[in-house]
């Protein structure tokens, strides 16, 4: 079942912060989150597995909520490298894994 | 971390032949690959999970005669288009997950993208 995800597109100022959520209405067994670049191949940012799981990278972070139905990625302080497209990915069960089922993304455009 | 690479990287065929796309695993063994499909501005769709050594398994509605996967070793799975038309381009992604240990993490190759004239 494809996890949604919002907003489908946001733009930013150099500086400013973006949350991007992603949710289930089934518990998950993990989530993780991707960012691809236009004409590239995704790259993993972070995998959440644990309900109320926080983690992040430099100024790139992510939740997970304490019931696994929703996640949400936090870009602080973003920078232009961090344009592109996120999806969050995610699994039910860890049966099979790598499995994932993918969201229909959120386009990020950070300018100047 | 770990990589996979895909070629080519993108392939123009004429409609009714055949186009073959490999992921190898660069640095890892991969047990199972994984392939997807990707129209212009939308989400990766899963076709396929690629068993190495075993037959791949096809998700819902994607023709496993059109779509031949083989995994014939621990760090390769090809991807053959047959008889590609043009309803087939469209950029292809294939992914894995190091095996043992896993905890979620997929490694992309770069995509191929084929253009079916």
């Amino acid at each position: 079942q494809q996890p949604v995800q919002s907003p489908q597109a946001v733009i930013l100022r150099e500086g400013e912060d973006a949350v991007i959520n992603c949710s289930s209405s089934k518990a998950l067994y993990s989530v993780h989150w991707y960012r691809q670049k236009h004409g590239e191949a995704p790259v993993f940012l972070m995998i959440l597995l644990k309900g109320g799981e926080q983690k992040g990278h430099d100024k790139i972070s992510a939740s997970f909520n304490e019931k696994k139905q929703q996640s949400s990625l936090y870009l602080t302080a973003s920078q232009l490298s961090y344009s592109g497209t996120y999806f969050c990915g995610t699994e039910l069960n860890n049966t099979n894994a790598g499995k994932s089922t993918f969201g229909d993304g959120t386009t990020l455009t950070v300018k100047p | 971390g770990a990589v996979v690479s895909q070629h080519p990287s993108w392939v123009i065929c004429k409609s009714g032949t055949s186009v073959k796309i490999e992921c190898r695993s660069l640095d890892f063994q991969a047990t199972t690959m994984f392939w997807y499909r990707q129209f212009p501005k939308q989400s990766l769709m899963l076709m396929a999970t690629s068993n190495e050594g075993s037959k791949a398994t096809y998700e819902q509605g994607v023709e496993k005669d059109k779509f031949l996967i083989n995994h014939a070793s621990l760090t390769l799975s090809t991807l053959t288009v047959t008889s590609a038309h043009p309803e087939d381009s469209s950029f292809y992604i294939c992914s894995a997950a190091t095996s043992g240990g896993y905890a979620g993490e997929l490694f992309f190759g770069e995509g191929s993208r084929l253009t079916v004239l």
